[in-house]
């Protein structure tokens, strides 16, 4: 499978907790764009890679995110201190070379903060 | 102002009859591309189709088609014979900026349009 991958699919947690997703982008996909969904809306924008370098960064990012990207391969998101609003569709996506180029999405990760 | 304004929340068609979502942007940066995808209930977004500014023709991939007004700043999808499996949402996307400038490429999302297709 060469398409964009994230794990987990589903994570529930209790408020409070921190969590981790992981996003593995298309193989040599040198940008890497994290944003996130709520139900009913499109996807919003939260930071972006270019190999290893966090470039953008939204300011729905609040201090309780943080992702990176060490080798410029997989990435992660985590968020400290869960809140119920964080509950959401976390998606990631890569793309090659230009900023024009086609992003391609991975599955998402579902996050329930109960 | 909303970048991306999709005025259908939800439409319905009839198997193989071809449909039209409407999707209207907002920018003032004459460089920008607008993208359709689609998402399956098992939420995944599905790359269907772009077109950038600068594209003298609408674009076509297979079934999918992009109406392309720039004066009116429309970028309407329309999908012909739809099939079953065509249920899902749409939204369409903005990527503003200059190529090799700034932009790091972000994309601007509408708020979707949910598309029922029955036999």
């Amino acid at each position: 499978d060469t398409g964009v991958s994230q794990n987990p699919r589903h994570k529930i947690t209790k408020r409070g907790q921190n969590v981790t997703f992981r996003c593995d982008p298309i193989s040599e996909h040198n940008r890497l764009y994290w944003y996130r969904q709520t139900l009913g809306q499109g996807p919003e924008f939260l930071t972006y890679f270019q190999n290893e370098a966090q470039l953008e960064k939204s300011r729905l990012l609040s201090d309780r995110f943080s992702a990176e990207r060490p080798k410029g391969s997989f990435s992660t998101l985590e968020i400290q201190r869960t809140e119920q609003g964080d509950s959401a569709m976390y998606l990631c996506a890569s793309s090659l070379g230009l900023a024009a180029n086609t992003q391609y999405f991975g599955p998402g990760t579902r996050l329930t903060v109960l | 102002a909303q970048k991306i304004t999709q005025t259908q929340p939800g439409m319905f068609v009839q198997e193989k009859e071809a449909v039209t979502l409407d999707c209207t942007y907002d920018t003032s940066d004459p460089s920008y591309g607008l993208f359709w995808y689609k998402q399956p209930s098992s939420g995944e977004m599905i790359f269907l189709i772009y077109q950038g500014s600068y594209d003298q023709q609408n674009a076509t991939e297979g079934r999918y088609s992009l109406n392309f007004q720039k004066a009116r700043k429309s970028a309407n999808l329309v999908i012909s014979a739809s099939q079953l499996g065509d249920s899902a949402m749409y939204f369409c996307a903005m990527r503003e900026g200059s190529l090799g400038g700034t932009s790091y490429g972000k994309l601007t999302f509408g708020q979707g349009t949910i598309l029922t297709v029955h036999p």
